[in-house]
């Protein structure tokens, strides 16, 4: 089945440090890939739509210059989180778009601490 | 406005009985999708089952089912013969059809924890 492989699982930072994300698409084209923060016991919020190719798309409320995201290909997004602070600590996740209609593959998730 | 509704924080169930977890959603669109999700203390999202705006049949996978009343725009799921291993949370999510920018997007409910006793 179609697999979304997401890199770190974890990560410890420093604060004021940066933090790169990668989910990559392993068995399929993935043209959209929608990043979401989860917080302790909370649903998931989208921060941001990427389609390959093209500039991201974000919610309203995140900042793109401190979550940015890059969709150079089909099979890999990348989430950097810039000058990290305890408060973007979080739980982040991603997850491609397949064609049919319940085409949703999430990658497994990073946990960032922020220090 | 909420889109989607997950009212239950918490559910208990017994190990062996069925439980319904409550999702109600709201859109003003035609075609919609909705999804259910289940996530461990992992944190991975475990797809457990869709169900289409227009899709007649309620859905159903293995001890999965949805309850679909449209008029009522409720999408419940019903997990029967609970195991232990279904303790989790739950989440409830919408993907709202063409058009716009919502399409692709899923929108999440809070979510219910659901916990199996022995």
């Amino acid at each position: 089945g179609a697999v979304v492989s997401q890199h770190p699982s974890w990560v410890i930072c420093k604060s004021g440090t940066s933090v790169k994300i990668e989910c990559r698409s392993l068995d399929f084209q993935a043209t959209t890939m929608f990043w979401y923060r989860q917080f302790p016991k909370q649903s998931l919020m989208l921060m941001a739509t990427s389609n390959e190719g093209s500039k991201a798309t974000y919610e309203q409320g995140v900042e793109k210059d401190k979550f940015l995201i890059n969709h150079a290909s089909l099979t890999l997004s990348t989430l950097t989180v810039t000058s990290a602070h305890p408060e973007d600590s979080s739980f982040y996740i991603c997850s491609a778009k397949r064609q049919e209609n319940y085409g949703y593959t999430f990658g497994s998730g990073t946990r960032l601490t922020v220090v | 406005a909420q889109k989607i509704t997950q009212t239950q924080p918490g559910m208990f169930v017994q190990e062996k009985e069925a439980v319904t977890l409550d999702c109600t959603y709201d859109t003003s669109d035609p075609s919609y999708g909705l999804f259910w999700y289940k996530q461990p203390s992992s944190g991975e999202m475990i797809f457990l089952i869709y169900q289409g705006s227009y899709d007649q049949q309620n859905a159903t996978e293995g001890r999965y089912s949805l309850n679909f009343q449209k008029a009522r725009k409720s999408a419940n799921l019903v997990i029967s013969a609970s195991q232990l291993g279904d303790s989790a949370m739950y989440f409830c999510a919408m993907r709202e059809g063409i058009g716009g920018t919502s399409y692709g997007k899923l929108t999440f409910g809070q979510g219910t924890i659901l916990t199996v006793h022995p």
